[in-house]
């Protein structure tokens, strides 16, 4: 079955540290997408791509890179983490105009100390 | 840039009770999706509307989207113990490209 995942599921870091969450989907979407969620804050996109590499920034991209050279993976860098990142963040991904319900993976928590 | 607001923020209710999530915006929506979220889990698609006047059931949940398409709704019939979670709802963004604006989420919370 089809599916997509994160990992680490768990993270703990220090400030100033680069930190990559990976994701991949074996959907074949080409759109996906970072999220993290805050409580207070719902859902605030970071990064999305349509495709190979593309990609754009969402709301909250300031701290935050991505790369998209293949369809299956999207990772999330954190270049210099800060405990403002501290966070859960979530990879979706979706088919596309006409197919765009998103499936989430399961998560990552990240805490930076 | 585009927003939503839902409300109530949050909502307890007694096993059996209904229970109604609003979703509003400024602006005309072209469509707006709704996903579930159970504690500790992950945002799962629910439903998706797009017609004016729209109302889509799923056994006890009732979707409607607004005449105007400027506000949509979410209703559950008797509430259950299962049914706890954070529902968001989430319009497109502009452009129509699939990328998704959440709103903040309501929490329902059922006392059994």
């Amino acid at each position: 079955d089809a599916e997509i995942t994160q990992s680490p599921r768990h993270k703990i870091t220090e400030t100033g540290r680069q930190v990559t969450l990976a994701c991949h989907q074996t959907w074949n979407h080409n759109n996906m997408f970072w999220y993290r969620q805050d409580l207070g804050h719902g859902l605030r996109l970071i990064h999305y791509s349509y495709g190979v590499q593309d990609t754009n920034k969402g709301e909250v991209s300031d701290g935050y890179s991505v790369s998209r050279s293949n369809t299956e993976d999207l990772p999330l860098t954190l270049e210099s983490a800060a405990s403002s990142q501290t966070s859960v963040y979530f990879c979706a991904s979706s088919g596309g105009y006409r197919n765009n319900e998103q499936f989430f993976g399961p998560g990552t928590r990240l805490t930076v100390l | 840039g585009q927003q939503v607001m839902q409300i109530p923020q949050y909502q307890h209710v007694q096993e059996g009770e209904d229970f109604t999530t609003y979703c509003n915006s400024s602006t005309t929506l072209s469509n707006i999706q709704w996903y579930k979220q159970r504690p500790g889990g992950h945002p799962v698609f629910l439903i998706q509307l797009v017609k004016s006047g729209e109302v889509k059931k799923q056994k006890r949940l009732t979707f409607q989207f607004g005449e105007a398409k400027k506000n949509s709704s979410l209703h559950i019939t008797a509430t259950q113990t299962t049914d706890v979670g954070t529902y968001f709802c989430a319009p497109y963004g502009s452009g129509n490209t699939g990328k998704l604006i959440f709103g903040q989420g309501t929490t329902l919370q059922v006392k059994p």
